[in-house]
């Protein structure tokens, strides 16, 4: 089993819907990362997050270190949102970071 | 600031050639680490590095050779490319392990024929 999990593996959404994504990681950690990769390629830190609830304009990640879940919402989704999102745990075991597999998210006009 | 500049973005390689792919970053970070991404599974971390002179293995280092002469530059070397280590590879810096967002590289995709 992996040690991070992301479901969906992949989602078509019609524009202006409410996305989410899901991460379950079985590791401890010190800090959940959630990254973007755009078809060109290129990968972008959106957010890191050790408690609670962060916001980035339609983007909002959540994590519950209890039950050791973390979530990324799009508000309002754009066909530009379409990208693979990336969650990632950083082990407070070593220095390493582990990836999940990613979330292909289309957005359809 | 460029940020993590890699190079090259593209190589088609042989088997049994070596190559070299550069990594560079100008915003004075401690760690840095190479990545390879393969179809239907996530990054996986192949070597890393916590400052200038110091590296480790990471999950998949076997094919591959790193140094950290400076604190800039993190070269990743193929000794001997094999089809198997064809791949996205991705480099990427941060301040502290694991504490801060990690800047990635815009990649370097490689094709061992």
């Amino acid at each position: 089993k992996n040690e991070v999990e992301q479901s969906p593996q992949n989602l078509t959404a019609q524009e202006g819907e409410f996305i989410t994504i899901n991460c379950s990681y079985s590791v401890g950690i010190s800090a959940l990362h959630w990254l973007q990769q755009h078809p060109g390629g290129g990968i972008v830190s959106l957010f890191m997050l050790s408690s609670g609830k962060k916001k980035h304009g339609r983007l909002i990640a959540t994590i519950n270190i209890q039950e050791k879940h973390s979530s990324l919402h799009i508000t309002a989704s754009h066909p530009r949102d379409s990208a693979v999102y990336i969650c990632a745990a950083s082990t407070n075991r070593d220095d390493k970071i582990i990836f999940g597999k990613g979330t292909r998210l289309h957005i359809l006009p | 600031n460029a940020g993590v500049t890699q190079t090259p973005k593209f190589q088609v390689l042989k088997t049994g050639q070596s190559m070299t792919l550069q990594c560079a970053q100008d915003m004075n970070h401690e760690y840095m680490s190479w990545y390879r991404q393969d179809p239907g599974m996530g990054l996986r971390l192949i070597h890393y590095s916590v400052g200038a002179g110091i590296t480790d293995q990471g999950e998949v280092p076997n094919g591959y050779n790193v140094s950290r002469s400076t604190t800039e530059d993190f070269p990743l070397r193929l000794l001997s490319a094999a089809p198997s280590q064809t791949s996205v590879y991705f480099c990427a810096s941060s301040t502290r392990t694991g504490f801060q967002p990690q800047h990635f590289g815009d990649g370097t995709r490689l094709s061992i024929l």
